[in-house]
């Protein structure tokens, strides 16, 4: 069955940094497109990046473009999120979730997501 | 960028009933919407895609329907297992974008 599963949160200061991984089983990550979503405390869920299934193409949200880098190794079948120049608001859990549609840019939806894994970012 | 917004932000509904609940996007997003169901402490779920094709599991008293800028999701005779919180998700564009959710509550 599909899974996936994040690790690497924990509690960091502003201006530290994280990497977040995600381990996909299940299917063939090299076949989809995978993405980050976030969600704050309390708070809805917010879209951060993108990353093509080849790692070609990348799109992030304008609140972490140039802190945030996503990236992927499909040989081991594991996508990351490298975390720089985090701040406070950047707190949350931070889900992978596969995407599925017919593009990478549009009409797209998520079929699984992982359980996530908390950052905290916290003097 | 595309802005969702849902109504209500929270309803009480008893078991039984039928409940919908609506997202309103910013502009137009043809049929780009979807909507996920989430219960606390776990990942979002995939209950409908593309305004109204039901994900596969899903039990059919979920529909959702609409395009353009206004959307719905229909839960037809509420079961206990559905009170969560219900997000609408729109992918117009490369920066998705989700309403800030509607928490269904048991009466």
């Amino acid at each position: 069955q599909v899974q996936l599963v994040e690790s690497g949160g924990g509690v960091v200061q502003p201006g530290g940094s994280l990497r977040l991984s995600c381990a996909a089983s299940g299917f063939a990550l090299r076949s989809y497109a995978m993405h980050w979503v976030r969600q704050g405390p309390g708070k809805g869920l917010e879209w951060v990046a993108v990353i093509s299934y080849d790692g070609s193409m990348k799109y992030y949200a304008d609140s972490v473009k140039g802190r945030f880098t996503v990236s992927r190794d499909n040989s081991q079948n594991t996508l990351y999120l490298q975390m720089n120049t985090l701040r406070t608001e950047d707190t949350a859990v931070y889900y992978c979730a596969r995407h599925r549609g017919g593009q990478l840019e549009v009409n797209y939806y998520y079929d699984y997501w992982g359980q996530g894994t908390l950052v905290t970012v916290s003097s | 960028d595309i802005q969702m917004t849902q109504s209500p932000s929270s309803l009480s509904a008893s078991v039984g009933d039928r409940v919908t609940i609506t997202c309103r996007a910013s502009q137009s997003i043809s049929t780009y919407l979807h909507w996920y169901q989430q219960k606390p402490g776990k990942a979002p779920k995939l209950l409908i895609y593309g305004a109204s094709s039901l994900q596969s599991g899903v039990p059919s008293r979920f529909s959702g329907s609409g395009s353009g800028t206004d959307f719905t999701l229909t839960i037809s005779s509420l079961q206990p297992e559905d009170f969560a919180t219900y997000y609408c998700q729109q992918s117009y564009n490369t920066r998705c974008s989700f309403g800030q959710g509607t928490k269904l509550e048991i009466k």
